[in-house]
């Protein structure tokens, strides 16, 4: 299936300042990127997705950018803000259907 | 957006016992369900693929007779943890396809702790 690197594993920012969490894959037949926020104790929440046919997706604060060549996407968040904290986890379909594979997350902690 | 409910949020078993996890897409029918299991501190690990009225496809090294998997209809997946053991202690997360684009969505989790 498809593997995913993730990095960094943890980011400290400073509120206000922009965070960039990056993801490498190794299929460069998946089409479809989503990141996910989760929250302690909480289920993964879809923040923002890209596929493969676009280089970059923009949705306020949040943007995700695809390099289908180097085979790896990012997320940027701008203006971060406390409620930000969360870890963030990147993903790409898995080797069947419609099943996704998870990087290992980034921890973010935006501090005021 | 879509809304996937998982029930119960939280259960505390006896070790040798059984519990049951469910899971359901409240405004879409799901024509194929995932189960994944969370570590603490650890990403979200694929368990078992399931489609409606078929057999639960599980990832290797995924007992199939220990983790019971049930999708009875577009709207209901069950997963069962059979025989539970301290080790099987974790976060158990659902998640839903529509059966039409990519976007996947996932319950809130339900911790299971065996004691």
């Amino acid at each position: 299936g498809e593997n995913v690197e993730q990095h960094p594993s943890t980011l400290s920012v400073q509120e206000g300042d922009s965070a960039v969490i990056k993801c490498t894959y190794s299929d460069s037949a998946s089409n479809y990127f989503p990141w996910y926020k989760q929250e302690l104790g909480k289920g993964p929440q879809l923040i923002i997705d890209i596929r493969s046919n676009v280089g970059e997706k923009k949705d306020q604060r949040i943007a995700v950018t695809l390099n289908k060549t180097a085979k790896h996407f990012s997320l940027h968040i701008t203006e971060t803000q406390p409620e930000d904290s969360a870890v963030y986890f990147c993903a790409a379909p898995a080797a069947s259907g419609y099943a996704l594979n998870f990087g290992k997350g980034t921890s973010l902690l935006v501090t005021p | 957006g879509a809304v996937v409910s998982q029930h119960p949020s939280w259960v505390i078993c006896k070790s040798g016992t059984s519990v049951k996890i469910e899971c359901r897409s409240l405004d879409f029918q799901a024509t194929t369900m995932f189960w994944y299991r969370q570590f603490p501190k650890q990403s979200l690990m694929l368990m078992a693929t399931s489609n409606e009225g078929s057999k639960a496809t599980y990832e290797q090294g995924v007992e199939k007779d220990k983790f019971l998997i049930n999708h009875a209809s577009l709207t209901l997946s069950t997963l069962t943890v059979t025989s539970a053991h301290p080790e099987d202690s974790s976060f158990y997360i659902c998640s839903a396809h529509p059966g039409a684009g990519n976007t996947i969505y996932f319950g809130e989790g339900s911790w299971l702790t065996v004691v």
